[in-house]
């Protein structure tokens, strides 16, 4: 139990296109998911909380019109790179957060999303 | 400012020696906190909570408050335990839900 997917597993976009990328928590209800961005062998670095059903609260120095986040359902959130430039490229992460029985507060990793800005 | 120092950036043994990843916390109160792990070409996942004072895959970790430390050990480590180790602290106050993560410890087991 407690999967978490990531829709594409990697994307390669031309400067100037938007990017959306979705992330499911499989068998399991999350009100709460994140997303992180990590740089080749550097840490995860969150970005912002989504929440379900209101605004996602973002972490200083992340532009949230560069980087929209909507968390329309209990399963579904997506983040939206806005005319991505190559300095966007990198591997995002989302984790949800289960909320009841073993898989409570526990954050659950998707697998990572590589995007690629030419 | 809530911080998690993780000082190796990679940690070479050899198999059956003791393993020690060090994790340091900046954080004035009670902290939660945990051990990730990625290994290769697969997905973050949980190792364990301070909360639970669990053991698994013969990794402890103990919350040392004095030294606001929360170092991963093992006594004898195996090439299967090699992988990149993330320690992470619950955000307090205005962010109870998020994680923050340290930079990370590549631990490589050598046979």
């Amino acid at each position: 139990g407690a999967v978490v997917s990531q829709h594409p597993s990697w994307v390669i976009c031309k400067s100037g296109t938007s990017v959306k990328i979705e992330c499911r928590s499989l068998d399991f209800q999350a009100t709460t998911m994140f997303w992180y961005r990590q740089f080749p062998k550097q840490s995860l670095m969150l970005m912002a909380t989504s929440n379900e059903g209101s605004k996602a609260t973002y972490e200083q120095g992340v532009e949230k019109d560069k980087f929209l986040i909507n968390h329309a359902s209990l399963t579904l959130s997506t983040l939206t790179v806005t005319s991505a430039h190559p300095e966007d490229s990198s591997f995002y992460i989302c984790s949800a957060r289960g909320t009841s029985g073993n898989s409570y507060n526990e954050q659950f990793f998707g697998p990572g999303t590589r995007l690629t800005v030419l | 400012a809530q911080r998690v120092t993780q000082p190796e950036k990679l940690l070479s043994v050899f198999k059956g020696a003791p393993v020690e990843l060090k994790c340091n916390y900046s954080y004035s109160g009670s902290p939660e906190l945990f051990w990730y792990v990625q290994y290769s070409r697969q997905r973050l996942q949980l190792l364990l909570r301070h909360i639970s004072r669990e053991s698994i895959k013969g990794f402890t970790a103990d919350l040392n408050k004095g030294e606001t430390s929360f170092h991963l050990k093992k006594p004898f480590a195996q090439e299967e335990d090699s992988a990149m180790y993330y320690c992470a602290l619950k955000g307090v106050g205005g962010a109870t839900n998020k994680l923050i993560f340290g930079t990370g410890t590549l631990l490589a087991v050598q046979p």
